[in-house]
């Protein structure tokens, strides 16, 4: 019972390469979300997906690539790392029950510095 | 436009003492409410949530959150702090739409007095 599993844990980028942050659920949730977390900011929403085939941007989506081929899997991609996409990355999955209840599931995050 | 607000940074009480962090909401419906604690270098935790029914909510670690919709609040209580409560805390309001997105407030770190 893993939940939500987020790869790399650590990550060092030089400005300008590209990477993709991993982020797979086992829960066979619909709703997956990216969040970025800065300091005196709280955590800010980059992109989500609704579903397999869908997704769309967030708050702060600019830099940043998703894409949600599968069920389990939402990967972000940063596409040319800028120092500031400094910041640890959080991924999420969601349910909701027909009794309107809803909870969030998040991975234990990705520290990224990009420099 | 949908907002979470928690108007205090830093809140530091003695070991014992009681605690209530606040936290003001701006949404269009009935909203979601969440409270995620964070201790350093660590992921989120749910403390509780509220999303119908009684509005005084029971959560983990001797945590509970009252919601009052004339307010817009759903202010964090805790009577009696333990030394290992020092951590950040989050509010969070969920946006009932088909994104089923989460807007955080800023957080509140909580430091403990011996």
């Amino acid at each position: 019972n893993a939940g939500v599993t987020q790869t790399p844990k650590f990550q060092v980028l030089k400005t300008g390469q590209s990477m993709t942050l991993q982020c797979a659920q086992d829960m066979n949730h619909e709703y997956m979300s990216w969040y970025r977390q800065d300091p005196g900011m709280g955590l800010r929403l980059i992109h989500y997906s609704v579903g397999a085939g869908i997704t769309d941007q967030g708050e702060v989506p600019n830099g940043y690539n998703v894409s949600r081929s599968t069920t389990e899997d939402f990967p972000l991609r940063l596409l040319s790392a800028a120092p500031s996409q400094t910041s640890v990355y959080f991924c999420a999955s969601s349910y909701s029950t027909i009794e309107g209840d809803y909870g969030y599931t998040f991975g234990s995050g990705t520290r990224l510095t990009v420099v | 436009a949908q907002s979470v607000t928690q108007p205090d940074i830093h809140i530091t009480v003695s070991e014992g003492a009681s605690l209530e962090l606040r936290c003001n909401y701006s949404y269009g419906a009935t909203p979601y409410l969440f409270w995620y604690v964070q201790s350093p270098g660590q992921g989120l935790q749910l403390l509780l949530k509220y999303f119908s029914g009684d509005t005084l909510v029971q959560g983990i670690k001797g945590f509970e959150a009252e919601f009052k919709r004339s307010q817009s609040s759903f202010n964090l209580r805790k009577p009696s702090v333990h030394w290992s409560d020092a951590a950040e805390y989050f509010c969070a309001v969920g946006a009932w739409d088909s994104s089923y997105k989460l807007i955080f407030g800023s957080g509140t770190r909580l430091l403990v007095r011996p």
